[in-house]
């Protein structure tokens, strides 16, 4: 079962700052199978990015991602008020299928 | 566009079945077996777990660590999935979603419900 872990657990940052988020997996991934997701309060999840890198229809683009084998990362190039929320990263595997990471809280500094 | 939206009873007792229902809108001209649907559940203040997956009416992968106790089922007439969760507890109260996955590609989920909260409780 692959594990993902996501750090920080919470970031502290001001408008027009760059975010830089991190999803370790405890065994290599496939690049074509990360995910990334943003949740504000009392919403449901929003898929920002697929596939490590290729951003989902109306996002934009100062969201990125990157990484490969086990270390992938979600930048926000510089942070709009709108961005401040709790972003989880996902993969697809074999059992079970789809796994989270447990979450990062990125908060108005 | 695709909307999901989910019902359910709001609140179950321990040891009980939760019914949910996930009624898909806006794939006209297409079939809701055309795609793979998710079921997700966040309990209060945590993160997201996944709970199984639906394609075709008939395949289902299921988290191990829930499928003794959940069994998913889609009515293409309806245009519905629906989840029933057996001998729920008090860890089962969650926001429970239904997801859509991109055709062909059960990598992810691009179009999410609202999401519908139950607790567990006698």
């Amino acid at each position: 079962e692959i594990v993902l872990t996501q750090s920080p657990g919470t970031l502290s940052l001001s408008p027009g700052e760059r975010a830089t988020l991190s999803c370790r997996a405890s065994q290599s991934l496939s690049s074509s199978y990360l995910a990334w997701y943003q949740q504000k309060p009392g919403q449901a999840p929003r898929l920002l990015i697929y596939g490590t890198s290729t951003r989902a229809t109306g996002i934009p683009d100062r969201f990125s991602g990157s990484g490969s084998g086990t270390d992938f990362t979600l930048t926000i190039s510089r942070l709009e008020p709108e961005d401040f929320a709790v972003y989880y990263c996902q993969d697809f595997g074999d059992s079970p299928r789809i796994t989270f990471g447990q979450g990062t809280r990125l908060e108005i500094k | 566009q695709v909307q999901l939206q989910e019902s359910g009873p709001g609140q179950v007792k321990p040891s009980e079945t939760l019914s949910l229902t996930c009624t898909v809108s806006g794939v006209s001209g297409d079939s809701i077996t055309n795609y793979y649907w998710s079921w997700i559940r966040q309990p209060p203040g945590k993160g997201l777990e996944w709970i199984a997956y639906i394609y075709s009416t008939a395949s289902t992968n299921y988290n191990p660590s829930l499928e003794s106790r959940v069994t998913l089922s889609m009515d293409r007439s309806k245009n519905q999935i629906s989840l029933k969760f057996r001998s729920v507890t008090a860890a089962d109260t969650a926001v429970y979603y239904c997801a859509r996955h991109p055709p062909t590609r059960p990598h992810y989920m691009d179009v999410w419900g609202k999401g519908t909260p139950v607790t567990v409780s006698s």
